[in-house]
Protein backbone atom coordinates (compact mmCIF):
# COMPACT_ATOMS: atom_id res chain seq x y z
CA UNK A 1 0.00 0.00 0.00
CA UNK A 2 1.58 3.65 -0.70
CA UNK A 3 2.91 5.20 2.12
CA UNK A 4 4.26 9.15 2.60
CA UNK A 5 7.84 8.43 3.76
CA UNK A 6 9.93 11.02 5.74
CA UNK A 7 13.78 11.22 6.20
CA UNK A 8 15.52 11.53 8.53
CA UNK A 9 13.33 9.98 11.43
CA UNK A 10 15.56 11.92 13.96
CA UNK A 11 17.64 14.97 13.25
CA UNK A 12 20.05 16.70 16.04
CA UNK A 13 21.02 19.99 15.37
CA UNK A 14 22.69 23.08 16.65
CA UNK A 15 20.84 26.04 17.51
CA UNK A 16 21.39 28.82 14.39
CA UNK A 17 22.27 25.64 11.61
CA UNK A 18 19.64 24.57 9.19
CA UNK A 19 18.18 22.35 8.62
CA UNK A 20 16.08 20.18 5.74
CA UNK A 21 13.65 17.48 6.41
CA UNK A 22 12.65 15.27 3.52
CA UNK A 23 9.36 14.03 2.33
CA UNK A 24 8.32 11.64 -0.14
CA UNK A 25 4.64 11.95 -0.70
CA UNK A 26 2.34 9.27 -2.27
CA UNK A 27 2.84 9.66 -5.86
CA UNK A 28 -0.29 10.52 -7.30
CA UNK A 29 -1.35 12.60 -4.32
CA UNK A 30 -1.77 16.59 -5.19
CA UNK A 31 -1.82 18.42 -1.73
CA UNK A 32 1.10 18.29 0.34
CA UNK A 33 1.25 19.34 3.73
CA UNK A 34 3.80 20.00 6.93
CA UNK A 35 2.54 19.98 10.16
CA UNK A 36 4.36 19.59 13.44
CA UNK A 37 3.88 18.67 17.19
CA UNK A 38 5.74 19.94 20.32
CA UNK A 39 6.00 17.62 22.65
CA UNK A 40 3.21 16.67 25.14
CA UNK A 41 1.04 19.70 22.43
CA UNK A 42 -1.04 19.23 19.94
CA UNK A 43 -0.55 18.49 16.01
CA UNK A 44 -0.48 21.92 14.61
CA UNK A 45 -0.55 22.86 11.06
CA UNK A 46 2.67 24.45 9.42
CA UNK A 47 1.95 25.29 5.43
CA UNK A 48 -0.24 23.56 2.57
CA UNK A 49 1.34 23.11 -1.07
CA UNK A 50 -0.55 23.37 -4.30
CA UNK A 51 0.63 23.17 -8.07
CA UNK A 52 4.09 24.00 -7.53
CA UNK A 53 2.99 26.99 -4.75
CA UNK A 54 1.92 27.35 -0.67
CA UNK A 55 -1.73 27.37 -0.51
CA UNK A 56 -2.04 28.69 2.78
CA UNK A 57 0.56 28.75 6.13
CA UNK A 58 0.24 29.19 9.66
CA UNK A 59 1.74 31.84 11.93
CA UNK A 60 4.11 29.46 12.98
CA UNK A 61 5.36 29.64 9.32
CA UNK A 62 7.84 32.75 9.01
CA UNK A 63 10.52 33.61 6.99
CA UNK A 64 12.84 31.32 8.26
CA UNK A 65 10.47 28.33 7.12
CA UNK A 66 10.36 27.20 3.27
CA UNK A 67 9.13 24.40 1.48
CA UNK A 68 10.00 23.05 -2.11
CA UNK A 69 9.19 20.03 -4.42
CA UNK A 70 12.62 20.03 -6.31
CA UNK A 71 11.54 17.30 -8.39
CA UNK A 72 8.69 15.00 -9.29
CA UNK A 73 8.52 12.94 -5.94
CA UNK A 74 10.35 14.62 -2.92
CA UNK A 75 8.40 17.58 -0.64
CA UNK A 76 11.01 19.43 1.28
CA UNK A 77 10.89 21.80 4.65
CA UNK A 78 14.03 23.80 4.93
CA UNK A 79 14.48 26.11 8.59
CA UNK A 80 16.79 28.33 7.76
CA UNK A 81 18.18 29.25 11.51
CA UNK A 82 16.85 26.57 14.22
CA UNK A 83 15.64 27.88 17.41
CA UNK A 84 15.36 25.73 20.88
CA UNK A 85 11.39 26.35 20.30
CA UNK A 86 11.50 24.38 16.67
CA UNK A 87 12.02 21.23 18.41
CA UNK A 88 9.25 19.13 17.31
CA UNK A 89 8.36 16.00 15.35
CA UNK A 90 7.19 17.31 12.13
CA UNK A 91 4.96 15.57 10.11
CA UNK A 92 4.76 15.30 6.16
CA UNK A 93 1.18 14.49 5.05
CA UNK A 94 -0.31 14.58 1.45
CA UNK A 95 -4.05 13.70 -0.12
CA UNK A 96 -5.35 13.36 -3.55
CA UNK A 97 -7.64 16.48 -4.42
CA UNK A 98 -7.92 16.20 -8.55
CA UNK A 99 -11.49 18.16 -8.62
CA UNK A 100 -12.85 20.86 -6.95
CA UNK A 101 -16.15 19.26 -6.80
CA UNK A 102 -14.87 16.16 -4.53
CA UNK A 103 -13.20 18.78 -1.91
CA UNK A 104 -14.92 16.88 0.82
CA UNK A 105 -13.05 13.78 -0.08
CA UNK A 106 -9.43 15.30 0.85
CA UNK A 107 -8.09 12.18 3.16
CA UNK A 108 -4.63 13.67 3.96
CA UNK A 109 -2.37 10.46 4.90
CA UNK A 110 0.49 11.15 7.00
CA UNK A 111 4.54 9.83 7.49
CA UNK A 112 6.35 9.03 10.14
CA UNK A 113 7.74 12.40 10.82
CA UNK A 114 11.14 13.49 11.69
CA UNK A 115 11.93 13.69 15.36
CA UNK A 116 13.89 17.61 15.79
CA UNK A 117 16.04 18.70 18.66
CA UNK A 118 18.01 21.89 18.54
CA UNK A 119 20.56 22.14 20.98
CA UNK B 1 -11.14 30.50 15.31
CA UNK B 2 -11.51 26.47 14.89
CA UNK B 3 -11.29 25.09 18.25
CA UNK B 4 -11.13 21.33 18.73
CA UNK B 5 -11.85 19.39 22.16
CA UNK B 6 -11.78 16.02 22.68
CA UNK B 7 -13.14 14.49 26.07
CA UNK B 8 -12.04 12.79 27.69
CA UNK B 9 -8.10 13.30 27.46
CA UNK B 10 -7.65 9.38 28.64
CA UNK B 11 -9.88 6.63 29.99
CA UNK B 12 -8.84 3.15 30.54
CA UNK B 13 -10.90 0.26 30.09
CA UNK B 14 -11.28 -3.35 30.53
CA UNK B 15 -10.81 -5.78 26.98
CA UNK B 16 -13.81 -6.44 25.20
CA UNK B 17 -16.12 -3.00 26.61
CA UNK B 18 -17.42 -0.91 23.76
CA UNK B 19 -16.41 2.79 24.18
CA UNK B 20 -16.80 6.25 22.99
CA UNK B 21 -14.81 9.06 22.32
CA UNK B 22 -15.73 12.48 21.95
CA UNK B 23 -14.99 15.63 20.08
CA UNK B 24 -16.26 18.96 19.28
CA UNK B 25 -15.26 21.72 17.29
CA UNK B 26 -16.84 25.71 17.49
CA UNK B 27 -17.43 26.46 13.70
CA UNK B 28 -19.78 24.04 12.23
CA UNK B 29 -18.52 25.05 8.39
CA UNK B 30 -15.98 21.88 8.08
CA UNK B 31 -15.10 20.29 4.95
CA UNK B 32 -14.37 17.15 6.58
CA UNK B 33 -13.69 15.26 9.53
CA UNK B 34 -11.03 12.83 10.44
CA UNK B 35 -10.06 10.41 12.83
CA UNK B 36 -6.61 9.14 13.55
CA UNK B 37 -4.65 6.59 15.71
CA UNK B 38 -1.04 7.66 17.13
CA UNK B 39 1.13 5.55 18.72
CA UNK B 40 3.82 6.42 21.19
CA UNK B 41 6.63 8.33 19.01
CA UNK B 42 4.85 7.63 16.03
CA UNK B 43 3.02 9.20 12.86
CA UNK B 44 -0.66 9.39 12.42
CA UNK B 45 -2.58 6.43 10.84
CA UNK B 46 -5.94 7.60 9.44
CA UNK B 47 -8.65 5.45 10.78
CA UNK B 48 -11.77 6.99 9.28
CA UNK B 49 -12.57 10.23 7.32
CA UNK B 50 -16.11 11.72 7.43
CA UNK B 51 -17.39 13.82 4.33
CA UNK B 52 -19.27 16.56 5.72
CA UNK B 53 -22.52 16.05 3.94
CA UNK B 54 -22.34 12.06 5.79
CA UNK B 55 -23.59 11.56 9.32
CA UNK B 56 -21.52 8.82 9.56
CA UNK B 57 -18.55 6.14 8.07
CA UNK B 58 -17.85 2.27 9.67
CA UNK B 59 -14.46 0.67 9.27
CA UNK B 60 -14.02 -3.01 11.23
CA UNK B 61 -15.05 -2.16 14.98
CA UNK B 62 -14.78 1.58 14.60
CA UNK B 63 -17.96 3.59 13.99
CA UNK B 64 -17.55 7.38 13.47
CA UNK B 65 -20.69 9.83 13.46
CA UNK B 66 -20.57 13.74 12.62
CA UNK B 67 -23.33 16.18 13.56
CA UNK B 68 -22.60 19.70 11.95
CA UNK B 69 -24.91 21.83 13.28
CA UNK B 70 -23.98 20.35 16.93
CA UNK B 71 -20.32 20.43 16.16
CA UNK B 72 -19.78 17.04 17.53
CA UNK B 73 -18.46 13.83 16.39
CA UNK B 74 -17.76 10.40 18.39
CA UNK B 75 -16.00 7.26 17.66
CA UNK B 76 -17.35 4.11 18.91
CA UNK B 77 -14.90 1.19 19.34
CA UNK B 78 -16.71 -2.17 19.80
CA UNK B 79 -15.16 -5.10 21.63
CA UNK B 80 -11.82 -3.44 22.18
CA UNK B 81 -8.76 -5.11 22.20
CA UNK B 82 -5.21 -4.54 24.27
CA UNK B 83 -4.00 -3.50 20.24
CA UNK B 84 -6.41 -0.28 20.60
CA UNK B 85 -4.19 1.48 23.37
CA UNK B 86 -2.91 4.41 21.76
CA UNK B 87 -4.01 7.77 21.21
CA UNK B 88 -7.07 8.57 18.91
CA UNK B 89 -7.14 12.61 17.31
CA UNK B 90 -9.76 14.40 15.72
CA UNK B 91 -8.72 16.74 13.05
CA UNK B 92 -11.80 18.56 11.29
CA UNK B 93 -10.84 19.52 7.94
CA UNK B 94 -11.50 23.06 6.99
CA UNK B 95 -12.30 25.55 3.54
CA UNK B 96 -8.32 25.61 2.54
CA UNK B 97 -7.87 21.78 3.18
CA UNK B 98 -5.75 22.28 6.30
CA UNK B 99 -6.68 20.39 9.34
CA UNK B 100 -7.16 21.55 12.86
CA UNK B 101 -6.64 18.96 15.53
CA UNK B 102 -7.83 18.03 19.29
CA UNK B 103 -5.73 17.29 21.85
CA UNK B 104 -6.52 13.84 21.57
CA UNK B 105 -8.16 11.03 23.79
CA UNK B 106 -5.09 8.74 25.58
CA UNK B 107 -6.73 4.89 25.66
CA UNK B 108 -5.42 1.75 27.63
CA UNK B 109 -7.50 -1.60 26.98
CA UNK B 110 -6.48 -3.30 29.86
CA UNK B 111 -5.96 -7.19 28.87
Amino acid sequence: EPEVTQTPSHQVTQMGQEVILRCVPISNHLYFYWYRQILGQKVEFLVSFYNNEISEKSEIFDDQFSVERPDGSNFTLKIRSTKLEDSAMYFCASSSMPYETVKAYNEQFFGPGTRLTVL
Amino acid sequence: KQEVTQIPAALSVPEGENLVLNCSFTDSAIYNLQWFRQDPGKGLTSLLLIQSSQREQTSGRLNASLDKSSGRSTLYIAASQPGDSATYLCAVGDSSYKLIFGSGTRLLVRP
